[in-house]
Formats: structure tokens, sequence, C-alpha cells
């Protein structure tokens, strides 16, 4: 089936440093969305992006909506040690389905 | 509002034994799904539904049932639980398109089931 090739896989940054994460598909997607897990909780959404190059911000996060409709990116600014948790990027495709990535792990050291 | 309730919180079931995990939204969403988290990966989806009476499979259905009776509620079934059942199950929720940011999906807390 579809797949979202996300990474990287996890990430060990340090406190204040900048971050980015990407997904990249074989296939199209009508919309890409970016969600936020916290152990033991559900995905949250983050940001939602609905045309083709929309480069949308949500306070220190920015992604942006590749040109082809097959990639998304997501960057988080001066990071903070509530940004610690599992992103996902998620495809929606014509039908409305939505395709998850596997995740990206960030982790800050102290 | 709740959002998205989802019971139990924690489930240990035996080979083959079965039961229904419960979920309701009190948001009127007329979007609901299931989806399931392995270890290490991203949510699955198993069934969905875009209103009371109306459901679809997702990418594994295999082994799962659902029924839409209402458009509070959306459980989930296992018949003859398998080992490989064993993950982690989010319900969630949605506006229908033309109803708000049609995919802007609420997530409930999870039940994590386990099969021994």
């Amino acid at each position: 089936g579809q797949q979202l090739n996300q990474s990287p896989q996890s990430m060990f940054i340090q406190e204040g440093e900048d971050v980015s994460m990407n997904c990249t598909s074989s296939s199209i997607f009508n919309t890409w969305l970016w969600y936020k897990q916290d152990p033991g909780e559900g995905p949250v959404l983050l940001i939602a992006l609905y045309k083709a190059g929309e480069l949308t911000s949500n306070g220190r996060l920015t992604a942006q909506f590749g040109i082809t409709r097959k990639d998304s990116f997501l960057n988080i600014s001066a990071s903070i040690p509530s940004d610690v948790g599992i992103y996902f990027c998620a495809g929606q495709r014509r039908d409305d389905k939505i395709i998850f990535g596997k995740g990206t792990r960030l982790h800050i050291l102290p | 509002n709740a959002g998205v309730t989802q019971t139990p919180k924690f489930r240990i079931l035996k080979i083959g034994q079965s039961m229904t995990l419960q979920c309701a939204q009190d948001m009127n969403h007329n979007y609901m799904y299931w989806y399931r988290q392995d270890p290490g990966m991203g949510l699955k989806l198993i069934y969905y539904s875009v209103g009371a009476g109306i459901t679809d499979k997702g990418e594994v259905p295999n082994g799962y049932n659902v029924s839409r009776s209402t458009t509070e509620d959306f459980p989930l079934r296992l018949e003859l639980a398998a080992p490989s059942q064993t993950s982690v199950y989010f319900c969630a929720s949605s506006f229908p398109r033309g109803g708000g940011p049609p995919d802007t999906q609420y997530f409930g807390p999870g039940t994590r089931l386990t099969v021994l």
C-alpha cells in the first residue's frame, strides 16, 4: 500500500536548537498534516497544509507542502523541553483516507 | 465538551476471547475512525465511518468489526483475540467537509490492549 517515508526516525538535540524533519512519498496527497504525540496520549494536530507550496506557521513550528505534492517538512525553532515527543506526518488522499508516517522521536539532551 | 473518550484504558485478553472497545464523541462529528498503533510505528486505519449507519474498511480491517448506530458512538469489536492484535487503539473524529477544517482529527487517549 501507500507509504510515507518519514525521517529522521529519531533526533537527539540540545535545548535551543532548531529541528527539521520531513516526509516523502511516491504518491500525491491532497493534504499534509503534522501531529505530535506525547507519551500515553493520542496524537494532536499541529499544522494542516492544503495547497502545494503552502507555508504555514504555528508559533515556533513551520511546515510546508511540497510543490510536487509528494513531500512536506516540519521545522521547530529554538526547541524547548516540552517539544519532546513523537511527531507524525500524515497525508490525506483524494478518497479522504489518511496515511501516517512512522514518526520522528524528538529527544532533548539535558 | 469531553471530546473523544475511549474505554477501557487498558485491557489484557487471552487468545480467543472477545471484547468491545468503546469510543464516544460529543462534538457532533460525522466522521469517526479507528486506528491501531504498534510499537515504533505510525497509525494504521482499521475502520472508519462517515456517518451513522455507514462504515467502511481501512488499511487493516481483518479481525475487527465496527458499528455506527448513533453519531456519538463507534465501538470496535474483536471477536477472536490474537497476539497480533496487541497494540494501542486510538479512536478519532472529525468534521465533515464543508462543516469546518475537514481534516482536523481529534483523537481519544487510546486503549492499550495486550493479548496473551
